[in-house]
């Protein structure tokens, strides 16, 4: 199985402050790399695809990218609504596995 | 925009096998996507359990396979998880979700829809 390591495990951080989530395969993934917000209670929502396109309706401050081996999410300016669980997923190989999460909290 | 639903007992014992359906409604069942489970524990996270094509070819995670059964009833327009012999540690919120892309293939390929997901406890 591929592994997903995401670091770091959980960051505070204030309205307005850029924000970056790092996610490592074991394996190339080849940017078969999703994103993925959870806030407590709630089904995850889908925020990126293929490394670096946002899914419909995402806001502009959601930014993936790639680097190397390296993937990354950005969000460029933490909003309110923001403070929640990150998660990346390989769909490369299966079994498709997701990284352990990042809480983002004031 | 499509909308999954998840629905079945929320208490299963153990030994026993659990049963989920998944309503799908505001699209149709076409080629383009891969309908897809997931579970989360507080323990283990995230956990892929596999997918159905309309065509009938199925994705199981291996740590599963032995369990797990999917099925797809396109005319009904829902589909299915039967997981046996299960334990307290299947105990779990189970999501359903939809995986591809109308437009593309390859990497667009991901999740890009979710049910909002039913706690299954496993207990006597």
């Amino acid at each position: 199985d591929i592994q997903m390591t995401q670091s770091p495990s959980s960051l505070s951080a204030s309205i307005g402050d850029r924000v970056t989530i790092t996610c490592r395969a074991s394996q190339e993934i080849v940017n078969y790399l999703a994103w993925f917000q959870q806030k407590p209670g709630n089904a995850p929502r889908s925020l990126i695809y293929a490394a670096t396109s946002k899914q419909s309706g995402v806001p502009s401050r959601f930014r993936g990218s790639k680097s190397g081996a390296e993937y990354t999410l950005t969000i460029t300016s933490l909003q309110p609504e923001d403070f929640a669980t990150y998660y990346c997923q390989q769909y490369k190989s299966h079994p498709f596995t997701f990284g352990p999460g990042t809480k983002v909290d004031i | 925009q499509v909308q999954l639903h998840e629905s079945g007992p929320g208490l299963v014992k153990p030994s026993g096998t659990l049963s989920l359906t998944c309503a799908i409604s505001g699209d149709s069942i076409t080629d383009s996507f891969w309908w897809t489970w997931v579970r989360q524990t507080p323990g283990e996270g995230l956990q892929w359990i596999g997918e159905i094509h309309r065509s009938g070819t199925t994705n199981y995670n291996p740590s599963l396979r032995s369990r797990v059964t999917f099925s797809l009833d396109t005319s009904k327009s829902h589909f299915s998880l039967k997981l046996t012999s299960v334990t307290a540690a299947d105990t779990a919120i189970y999501y359903c979700a939809r995986r591809g892309h109308a437009h593309c293939g390859g990497d667009c390929m991901s999740i890009d829809s979710w049910g909002q997901g039913i706690l299954v406890t496993v207990s006597s």
